[in-house]
């Protein structure tokens, strides 16, 4: 399986600030997505996120919140824009690559907004 | 679009005792079925899947059989440990070359000596 690394691991932030989280695969995938998970809840997929394009967004997920890049197939970032308390959540990318459907997740990021 | 129903927590248990934790779903094609674990404090780690009817996934002691007739992945456990206290999540794919995942809303297992 691939080794996801996802940086910052956890961060305090201000209301009314961004973020911008990096997840890194050390081989190339076809598929990555960002997903979040509120405190005690389980995963709501925010996008996927595309090579060379605009992000796919689920219902719910707008760009302007959530800008996404994926300039490559081993690299994403995912910036949470203007936050709020209510974005204090953990993000978590994860990878599908090869011939398998099988995702991958990384160890995720935690968001505390103050 | 795919659904899920998972068995609702927290599930307390003996150490040694006898897991099930019970997941249905739904689907239109033909979906792959997975089973993640989280650990306090972790990310999503793959403990299982199976990709086609009457497949079992196992791994660390847990099993789930795909039932297509049921449309069951129950996961089951013969002996818990301390150790395997962690958030379980029932997840499958819609199939059909779609890799999204629909999570169940978790499972919480706490073993206890």
């Amino acid at each position: 399986s691939a080794v996801i690394s996802q940086k910052p691991s956890r961060d305090i932030c201000q209301r009314g600030t961004s973020l911008t989280i990096q997840c890194q695969v050390d081989s190339q995938v076809t598929m990555m997505f960002w997903y979040r998970q509120q405190p005690g809840q389980s995963l709501t997929l925010i996008a996927t996120a595309n090579q060379g394009s605009e992000a796919t967004y689920e219902s719910g997920f707008v760009i302007d919140k959530f800008p996404i890049s994926r300039p490559n197939l081993t690299f994403s970032t995912l910036t949470v824009s203007n936050m709020s308390p209510e974005d204090s959540s953990i993000y978590l990318c994860s990878v599908v690559g090869g011939i398998t459907d099988t995702q991958y997740f990384g160890p995720g990021t935690r968001l505390t907004v103050l | 679009g795919n659904s899920v129903t998972q068995m609702e927590g927290p599930v307390t248990l003996s150490e040694e005792a006898f897991l099930t934790i019970n997941c249905t779903y739904t689907a239109t094609g033909y979906p792959s079925l997975f089973w993640y674990v989280q650990y306090p404090g972790e990310g999503l780690q793959l403990l299982l899947k199976a990709t086609k009817a009457d497949d079992k996934g196992s791994n660390k002691g847990f099993e789930a059989t795909y039932r297509k007739e049921t449309t069951s992945f129950h996961l089951e456990k013969g002996s818990v440990q301390v150790s395997d206290s962690a958030v379980y999540f029932c997840a499958p794919t819609p199939g059909a070359g779609s890799y999204q995942l629909t999570f169940g809303k978790g499972t919480k297992l706490s073993v206890i000596p």
